[in-house]
């Protein structure tokens, strides 16, 4: 079975800080791993995804996330955080050897203080 | 493209009734996926399809919920009948496929059902 957590439900950084939004995720074989973005009454937003080589990827807005596989982590990050970035932010995974739909977590809401 | 479109955004109704929510998933792809979120569980997946057939209905709540995907361009997630529990933004999604760079899922931006 595949999981992942989301440990913080909120995150709040001062602007032109960087940010770092945490997940953490369980599959049985290779993830892909996902970041999304909520705003309010919109859906979900397609960020960055992590599927096989360089571990940092690059996506959106200026976000990355690093994959690392000892740690089981894909945290999501930007050196220089703004106040539009406050939205609600999801991770998810999937495992790569089959046809099993994402997992996503909980979210963690990120607020950027001017 | 216009992306995921969902109808309607808002739909209000009294515990009982009939409710009926549309999709019409990105042209050319051939997943598509029903979720619903609320603040107590989050974002849950309902059903999904691949090619216009149910693959995975096991997180349709009830018996009361029901999906279907008569062709490519359309489904609809139905409730009947309707109870205040069901209060909740649902999300329709559409991907490529499932695997790979194809997978990647666009979200509609929901429809906001209230049960009174």
């Amino acid at each position: 079975a595949q999981s992942v957590a989301q440990p913080e439900d909120q995150v709040k950084v001062a602007e032109g800080n960087p940010l770092t939004v945490k997940c953490t995720y369980s599959v049985s074989g290779n993830p892909y791993l996902f970041w999304y973005v909520q705003y309010p009454n919109r859906g979900l937003q397609f960020l960055l995804k992590y599927i096989t080589g360089d571990n940092l990827v690059k996506g959106s807005y200026g976000f990355e996330a690093e994959f690392n596989k000892s740690q089981t982590s894909f945290h999501l990050k930007k050196p220089s955080a703004l106040v539009s970035d406050s939205a609600l932010y999801f991770c998810a995974v999937r495992d790569n050897s089959g046809n099993t739909p994402l997992v996503f977590g909980k979210g963690t809401r990120l607020s950027v203080i001017a | 493209d216009a992306g995921v479109i969902q109808s309607p955004r808002h739909e209000v109704t009294e515990m009982g009734q009939e409710v009926t929510l549309r999709c019409k998933p990105i042209s050319g792809h051939d997943y598509l996926f029903w979720y619903r979120q609320t603040m107590m569980r989050g974002l849950e997946l309902l059903i999904y399809f691949n090619n216009n057939v149910p693959i995975d209905d096991s997180g349709m709540p009830e018996d009361r919920f029901s999906a279907k995907m008569p062709n490519a361009s359309f489904s609809t997630l139905k409730i009947q009948p309707s109870e205040p529990r069901d209060s909740a933004v649902y999300f329709c999604a559409s991907s490529l496929g499932t695997s790979g760079p194809t997978d990647t899922q666009y979200f509609g931006p929901g429809t906001r059902l209230t049960v009174l």
